[in-house]
Formats: structure tokens, C-alpha cells, sequence
């Protein structure tokens, strides 16, 4: 149980393109979706925190223009990078969790490269 | 700030004995805790979480500790195989959000990384 999927595992793109990433939990309703991005060697860092049918709340330092976030259902979030550039590239990861419980159980990530 | 740190950056165990990985939290609001385990280029997977009414807890070859007195957290894997080896990070939940945020956000560590000699 708590599997949560990510799609695509990797992708390259053009600079100045838009890229989107879903994450969806196939056995559970999530509640709240994460996002995170995570550069080599280092850990995790918050990029946003989504709410099914809300808006999502993004960290400080966090453009919401560049990463648009939709969470319309129980099972689907995605992650919009949009206007690319190489400075985007990294490892970005999502998680959910169901309502009541606070463990996170996350996606495999998707590695970005933006040429 | 608020922070989870680690106090080892790297681990390096022979095959067959344990491996502790220890991690020091700065919240004493804290009520949940987590370890995960980051093999490369693959999401963090979850091993096994406490609450902080407890302070032991035990898994399969996985036991965790927490000492709220001194804020600190640690994972024990019993019999290291080379399959453990992998990035571990703890997790800290900050008390309880209140009614108007519901997000339930996690603060990671920094990372340890376990590597098993054969």
C-alpha cells in the first residue's frame, strides 16, 4: 500500500519550454501533496505544499509563476516548470499523504535536464 | 531555526554487523518522527516513524530510538547487508498544526550515507 508514482522518470528539455510532471497516489487518496527538488548530495528542500482543490502554498523563495502546482483530484498533482532554463535541472521528487496521518510516502522523482 | 541535523555525514560498516545512524533535532514541539531510505536516483522510501509518546520502537532488522530529553533520534539496522547501503534522512513533524494549516510538513536532516563493506 501507499504507492505514489511519478511521470516522466526523466525528461530533456529545450530552454524557454515548459515541462510538466504528474504525481499520483494509485492506492490512496491524498489529501496533501509535497513537492520537493533535490540537488546532488543534498537533502530535500520544500518547494510546495498542495491541498486537493485549493491553491497550493509555496516556500519562501519559491516562484509560484515558474513552478505552477494543480492538485484537482484525490490522486493527481502536477508540477509545471515553465520557461525552463539549465538552473532548473535537478531531481524533483513529490509525495502525498492521506488525511489523519502525517507520514509522506513519495514518488520515484523525475530527473529534469534543460539544455 | 528549527533544524534536523546528523552527526555523521557517512557510515561505513561491515557486512553483518550494525550500523546506528544518529540525528539530532532541534524541536522539541516535535511529535513525529520518520527515517527514510534514499537509494540513488530513487524517491526516499519509508522505513519506520515514532511518535514521540514513545521512545523505542522496533521493525523488521530496523529499531528506532528517540531520547526527547536531549532531542535526539537514532536508527539501528541489525545485520547489515549490502542492500541497506543507501542515503538515510530523518524527519521531524513540528507539533501539531493548528486548524487553519493542515499540511502536516516534514523537516529533513541533512542525509547520512551508509555504505556496507562486503
Amino acid at each position: 500500500g501507499a504507492v505514489v508514482s511519478q511521470h516522466p522518470s526523466r525528461v530533456i528539455c529545450k530552454s524557454g519550454t515548459s515541462v510538466k510532471i504528474e504525481c499520483r497516489s494509485l492506492d490512496f487518496q491524498a489529501t496533501t501533496m509535497f513537492w520537493y527538488r533535490q540537488f546532488p548530495k543534498k537533502s530535500l528542500m520544500l518547494m510546495a505544499t498542495s491541498n486537493e482543490g485549493s491553491k497550493a502554498t509555496y516556500e519562501q523563495g519559491v516562484e509560484k509563476d515558474k513552478f505552477l502546482i494543480n492538485h484537482a483530484s484525490l490522486t493527481l498533482s502536477t508540477l509545471t516548470v515553465t520557461s525552463a532554463h539549465p538552473e532548473d535541472s535537478s531531481f524533483y521528487i513529490c509525495s502525498a499523504r492521506s488525511a489523519g496521518d502525517a507520514t509522506q510516502y513519495f514518488g520515484p522523482g523525475t530527473r529534469l535536464l534543460v539544455l | 531555526g528549527e533544524s534536523v541535523g546528523l552527526h555523521l555525514p557517512t557510515l561505513s560498516v561491515q557486512e553483518g554487523d550494525n550500523s546506528i545512524i544518529n540525528c539530532a533535532y532541534s524541536n522539541s514541539a516535535s511529535d513525529y518522527f520518520i527515517w527514510y531510505k534514499q537509494e540513488s536516483g530513487k524517491g526516499p522510501q519509508f522505513i519506520i516513524d515514532i511518535r514521540s509518546n514513545m521512545d523505542k520502537r522496533q521493525g523488521q532488522r530496523v529499531t528506532v530510538l528517540l531520547n526527547k530529553t536531549v532531542k535526539h533520534l537514532s536508527l539501528q539496522i541489525a545485520a547489515t547487508q549490502p542492500g541497506d547501503s543507501a542515503v538515510y534522512f530523518c524527519a521531524e513533524n513540528p507539533a501539531r498544526p493548528s486548524q487553519m494549516d493542515s499540511s502536516y510538513k516534514l523537516i529533513f536532516g541533512s542525509g547520512t550515507r551508509l555504505l556496507v563493506r562486503p
